[in-house]
């Protein structure tokens, strides 16, 4: 198994630019998210899918869209790049408890977006 | 206000030496509790997870963490240190009936004097 995959591992926009980071895992995963790590702070949830078409927002989803057509692949676009958005963005997934529980998220390896 | 707290931004510990990352948690049902580890450049790996049960918890890489209800905590040990475990450790919550979304504390970067 591949395990989570992201694509691009490294991106450089300018201000105003759009593009999508790819997500894709392998494990038949319900549950996929995505994540921004900025210094000091941690990892922040932008979005999250429980399965293919329903998606939801997290704590940060301002500037940022997904879809989820597949159970494989969790796109995230950006629409209108801002500096703001410089960070680096990982993707997870897991199985999905309906009853609320939780289980081992796995990490892909992230991509290094840089917006000028 | 829910919240994960890593008092130690960085620690810096000899090779050999004994370890302990301290998290405190602010929910007012326990929540799911994880300790994940970034090497540099790196993606995060699973160290050990708590959703109940007995409350030191044994993980990979020889670390383990211990559940006190009572302080609301969830640190992580070793007791010998090993270069190659220079990284950050990030701790994180999934709150009670919160399906998945974990919430990470800020980290804390470990550095292993040789």
């Amino acid at each position: 198994n591949a395990g989570v995959t992201q694509t691009p591992k490294f991106q450089v926009l300018k201000t105003g630019q759009s593009m999508t980071l790819q997500c894709a895992q392998d494990m038949n995963h319900e549950y996929m998210s995505w994540y921004r790590q900025d210094p000091g702070m941690g990892l922040r949830l932008i979005h999250y899918s429980v399965g293919a078409g329903i998606t939801d927002q997290g704590e940060v989803p301002n500037g940022y869209n997904v879809s989820r057509s597949t159970t494989e692949d969790f796109p995230l676009r950006l629409l209108s790049a801002a500096p703001s958005q410089t960070s680096v963005y990982f993707c997870a997934s897991s199985y999905h408890w309906t009853s609320g529980g939780a289980d081992t998220q796995y990490f892909g390896p992230g991509t290094r977006l840089t917006v000028l | 206000a829910q919240s994960v707290t890593q008092p130690d931004i960085h620690i810096t510990v000899s090779e050999g030496a004994s370890l302990e990352l301290r998290c405190n948690y602010s929910y007012g049902a326990t929540p799911y509790l994880f300790w994940y580890v970034q090497s540099p450049g790196q993606g995060l790996q699973l160290l050990l997870k708590y959703f109940s049960g007995d409350t030191l918890v044994q993980g990979i890489k020889g670390f383990e963490a211990e559940f006190k209800r009572s302080q609301s905590s969830f640190n992580l040990r070793k007791p010998s240190v090993h270069w190659s475990d220079a990284a950050e450790y990030f701790c994180a919550v999934v709150p009670s009936g919160g399906y998945n979304k974990l919430i990470f504390g800020a980290g804390t970067r470990l550095a292993v004097h040789p």
